[in-house]
């Protein structure tokens, strides 16, 4: 099951920051908090990882509270392509990645 | 930049008729991945395949279900008798020498069973 809980949906404004919320409580030590994103019809799209520091690309910041227990996402200045499925994922081990449901952002003009 | 194929983008089959699902994942990589997506669930991990040999599985990738690597490109999911439960997206991805940190996936094939 997945180790992760986000809200359903949300909405931004277009230009607006976008930030997306993820409590992932029982997440272990060395367990690192990903964040991909599924446009609709596509791949899922990889955006940031961390473990236990704020990382930022590109793409996204990435905030993770002092305990673990919960995680942000930030796109800083959303644009109407950013509209998808975003998925906060605990990888599990090397190689498997334990998908939640994920939050459909809408971004709106 | 490169990127993760796959084909057929769809396919329908028949129940119990046996299906290869064919990825190219991209060329530098070394860890290899399949996951499925029933219409309107999560995705969820099939398999994973390093060094010639399967590396971890879920409790759907059973018996019917196998991977390949056949030549220094293609990447293969084939199932063997399909079910109507089959029905799905199929996403292959690939991932770099830094162990499946960061995993590029395909388009997907929809896999159509009737």
């Amino acid at each position: 099951d997945a180790k992760t809980t986000q809200p359903t949906s949300m909405d931004c404004a277009e230009g607006r920051a976008a930030n997306l919320p993820c409590n992932h409580s029982t997440i272990s030590g060395n367990e690192y908090v990903y964040w991909y994103r599924q446009i609709h019809s596509q791949g899922p799209q990889y955006i940031i990882h961390g473990l236990k520091n704020n990382e930022t690309n590109e793409m996204a910041s990435l905030i993770i509270t002092e305990d673990r227990k919960s995680s942000t996402l930030i796109l800083p200045h959303a644009t109407l392509r950013d509209t998808a499925v975003y998925y906060c994922i605990v990888r599990v081990s090397n190689y498997q990645l334990i998908w939640g449901a994920g939050t459909k952002l809408i971004i709106k003009p | 930049e490169p990127e993760v194929t796959q084909t057929p983008s769809h396919q329908v089959t028949q129940m119990g008729q046996e299906v290869i699902l064919r990825c190219v994942p991209i060329s530098n990589h070394l860890y290899f991945y399949w996951y499925r997506q029933i219409l309107g669930q999560k995705v969820e991990f099939l398999v994973s395949f390093y060094n010639n040999e399967i590396s971890e599985k879920s409790e759907i990738f059973d018996d019917q279900f196998s991977v390949e690597r056949p030549d220094g490109s293609n990447f293969t999911l084939k199932i063997r008798s399909t079910k109507l439960e089959d029905s799905a997206m199929y996403f292959c991805a690939s991932s770099d020498l830094s162990g499946g940190v960061e995993q590029y996936f395909g388009p997907g094939t929809r896999l159509t069973v009737t």
